[in-house]
């Protein structure tokens, strides 16, 4: 059973490009987040999805960040006209329908903004 | 108010001894549950273990255990007989609510352990 994959793992952009995040859930998981983890700090919610379905985006930035889970296909992170504060590594996680709750991270995309 | 808190930055362990490494967190939920998480230097987050706040026993995992003071607001890990492969950084977590609600995790700034032969 894979886990929750994220790609890419590295991500290079200029100031003002759009950073496309990537996260597939592990299987049978219908819940993803996304967080963002700065330099020697610790992880920071940013939203919360289901299938189709933002439930809880209190986390992310009102401007130039979204999300989505779609039917089909994985989570997407966008972020629009990048700056260097985003600079970070973004973990997703997923966790199943039942159960206590627990996450399960993705290895994370650590992007940087020149 | 800080949800969760840890205080130690840094903590150095000898090789097969015990550690303990704290938490203190604030909710006025009664629900919730709290988990720590291991972040080796490759960067990826390691669920360790997991405790509802209806538990009445401290949770258990090999060789994590977790001590579970309710009153004290506190989920301190220990890790015993500790193992080179432990340095890592290590995150407490919590989650308001129980599992129907909006269930974000909320992390602490982290202790980075440190095991030493």
């Amino acid at each position: 059973n894979a886990g929750v994959m994220q790609n890419p793992r590295h991500l290079v952009r200029r100031r003002g490009q759009e950073a496309r995040l990537r996260c597939s859930p592990m299987k049978g998981h219908s819940h993803v987040y996304w967080y963002r983890q700065l330099p020697e700090e610790g992880l920071k919610f940013m939203v919360y999805l289901q299938k189709e379905n933002i439930i809880d985006e209190s986390g992310m930035p009102k401007e130039r960040f979204s999300a989505e889970f779609p039917k089909e296909g994985p989570s997407i992170l966008r972020i629009q006209q990048v700056v260097r504060g985003d600079s970070a590594a973004y973990f997703c996680a997923s966790s199943p329908p039942v159960g206590a709750g627990e996450q399960f991270f993705g290895p994370g995309t650590r992007l940087t903004v020149l | 108010a800080q949800k969760i808190t840890q205080t130690q930055p840094g903590m150095f362990v000898q090789e097969k001894e015990a550690v303990t490494l704290d938490c203190t967190y604030d909710t006025s939920d009664p629900s919730y549950g709290l988990f720590w998480y291991k972040q080796p230097s490759s960067g990826e987050m390691i669920f360790l273990i997991y405790q509802g706040s209806y538990d009445q026993q401290n949770a258990t995992e090999g060789r994590y255990s977790l001590n579970f003071q309710k009153a004290r607001k506190s989920a301190n890990l220990v890790i015993s007989a500790s193992q080179l492969g432990d340095s890592a950084m290590y995150f407490c977590a919590m989650r308001e609510g129980d599992r129907t609600g909006a269930n974000n995790l909320f992390f602490g700034t982290g202790t980075r352990l440190t095991v030493i032969p």
